[in-house]
C-alpha cells in the first residue's frame, strides 16, 4: 500500500461546481499534513496546511480525518484559474520527512 | 526576496557523465529536500538534510548523491549510476524540520535530459 494515495482523475467540473479530492495515508503517527497545487510543469505550491480542527481559506476548505486516516480538500464556486493538479502531503515516520501522492488533476470548464 | 533558487531551469547531459544540480536558499531554512518528479507520476523524495554537514537517504536515493556544507546549499549529482535519469528536479526547504506544521517551499526546478 502507498504511504499517500490519491484519485487521479480527472475532475471535469463546471464553472462554479464544489468539488471534493480525498487522500488517504497509510501511517496512523503521521502528523503534519498540506495541499499544494502544481500547474503543468511548474513547481508545487502550497495551498493549505490541514489542522486537526480543520481550517478554511475563503473557497478551499480542508479537513483531517484521523480514525479513517484521510485528508479532504473542498474547492466551493470553481474557476477555471483552480485547474491544476492538487497534490496531498503527510509526513512519514518522522517530521522530516515529508511523502506526496500523485496528485489529481482537476480541468474546470465553461 | 527571499526564495530558492535552482540552476540551470534545463540541463542535457550524455549517458554516463556525472551532473550537479545546483539548490540555493536564504530563506534561513534548516531542513533541504530534494525530489524527482516522472511524467504523470508524484514526487519522489532523494535525499534531505535537516542539518548542516547531515543528510538521509529518502526512497530513491540510488544513483544519487548530497552534501550540506553550508546552511544555504543542497547541491544534488546524479551519477552515471543512476539509470533512469532523465526527469524534473525539485529542491524543497523548509524551517524547523522537527516542526510539524511547517510546509515545504519549492524552487522551480531543473529539468534533466540524458541522451
Amino acid at each position: 500500500r502507498k504511504e499517500v494515495e490519491q484519485d487521479p482523475g480527472p475532475f471535469n467540473v463546471p464553472e462554479g461546481a464544489t468539488v471534493a479530492f480525498n487522500c488517504t495515508y497509510s501511517n496512523s503517527a503521521s502528523q503534519s499534513f498540506f495541499w499544494y497545487r502544481q500547474d503543468c510543469r511548474k513547481e508545487p505550491k502550497l495551498l493549505m496546511s490541514v489542522y486537526s480542527s480543520g481550517n478554511e481559506d475563503g473557497r478551499f476548505t480542508a479537513q483531517l480525518n484521523r480514525a479513517s486516516q484521510y485528508i479532504s480538500l473542498l474547492i466551493r464556486d470553481s474557476k477555471l484559474s483552480d485547474s491544476a493538479t492538487y497534490l496531498c502531503v503527510a509526513n512519514g515516520g518522522t517530521a522530516s520527512k515529508l511523502t506526496f501522492g500523485t496528485g489529481t488533476r482537476l480541468q474546470v470548464t465553461l | 526576496d527571499g526564495g530558492i533558487t535552482q540552476s540551470p531551469k534545463y540541463l542535457f547531459r550524455k549517458e554516463g557523465q556525472n551532473v550537479t544540480l545546483s539548490c540555493e536558499q536564504n530563506l534561513n531554512h534548516d531542513a533541504m529536500y530534494w525530489y524527482r518528479q516522472d511524467p504523470g507520476q508524484g514526487l519522489r523524495l532523494i535525499y534531505y538534510s535537516q542539518i548542516v554537514n547531515d543528510f538521509q537517504k529518502g526512497d530513491i536515493a540510488e544513483g544519487y548523491s548530497v552534501s550540506r556544507e553550508k546552511k544555504e546549499s543542497f547541491p544534488l549529482t546524479v551519477t552515471s549510476a543512476q539509470k533512469n535519469p532523465t526527469a524534473f528536479y525539485l529542491c524543497a526547504s523548509r524551517t524547523g524540520s522537527r516542526s510539524y506544521n511547517s510546509p515545504l517551499h519549492f524552487g522551480n526546478g531543473t529539468r534533466l535530459t540524458v541522451t
